[in-house]
């Protein structure tokens, strides 16, 4: 199983593009998460889903979307990126009766 | 609002020494709880978990220990090794809605 997968690693924007971070899991988990990490700060939840289907905004969701058209995908949508979305992102999936796995992140820079 | 945090931001340790992770939370309605670890440039790891129905779990080296009353939470490590040098986090889930702390650093002395 390769887990959860998220790509790009690394990805620069100017400000005011917009991009599309990718998380795909293998492990047929319901439950898909978008975390933001901030240097020397813990995980803040942007979004996360209990299903294809559905989705529910987190503790930070201005300026991001998602979608869960399938068990495996879930993606998270920066529009209009700004200089405050400038963090490490990371994707994780949980069966919810275990701890969540985690992706390796992918590090984005908005300049 | 509701929280949690860790009391040191900072840990070290001698190699082959015991450490302690401390972590408070405030929501009293979490029911479940979690180590990770975070290495540098990874994602956070899966240590142990703990469910507020228990006081105390085991894993191999490692042991949560929560105490509701005084709403804390700590991770034990036996004999700390160098690869256990991270960033452990302590999160609490209550009903999806999982929190994280900031983390605290542990390094390990040869």
């Amino acid at each position: 199983n390769a887990g959860v997968t998220q790509t790009p690693k690394f990805r620069i924007l100017k400000i005011g593009q917009s991009m599309t971070l990718q998380c795909t899991q293998d492990m047929n988990h319901n439950y898909m998460y978008w975390y933001r990490q901030d240097p020397g700060m813990g995980l803040k939840l942007i979004y996360y889903s209990v299903g294809a289907g559905i989705t529910d905004k987190g503790e930070v969701p201005n300026g991001y979307n998602v979608s869960r058209s399938t068990t495996e995908d879930f993606p998270l949508r920066l529009e209009l990126a700004a200089p405050s979305q400038t963090s490490v992102y990371f994707c994780a999936s949980s069966t919810r009766t275990y701890g969540y796995t985690f992706g390796s992140g992918t590090r984005l820079t908005v300049v | 609002g509701e929280s949690v945090g860790l009391h040191l931001p900072t840990l070290s340790v001698q190699e082959g020494d015991n450490s302690i992770i401390n972590c408070a939370y405030s929501n009293s309605a979490s029911d479940y709880f979690i180590w990770y670890k975070q290495e540098s440039g990874k994602g956070p790891q899966f240590i142990i978990d703990i469910r507020s129905n228990m006081d105390k779990r085991q894993g191999q080296r490692v042991t949560v220990l929560l105490n509701k009353t005084v709403k804390h939470l700590s991770l034990q490590i036996a004999a700390t090794q160098p690869g256990d040098s991270a960033v452990y986090f302590c999160a609490e889930d209550n009903n999806n809605d999982m929190r994280f702390g900031a983390g605290t650093r542990l390094t390990v002395k040869p």
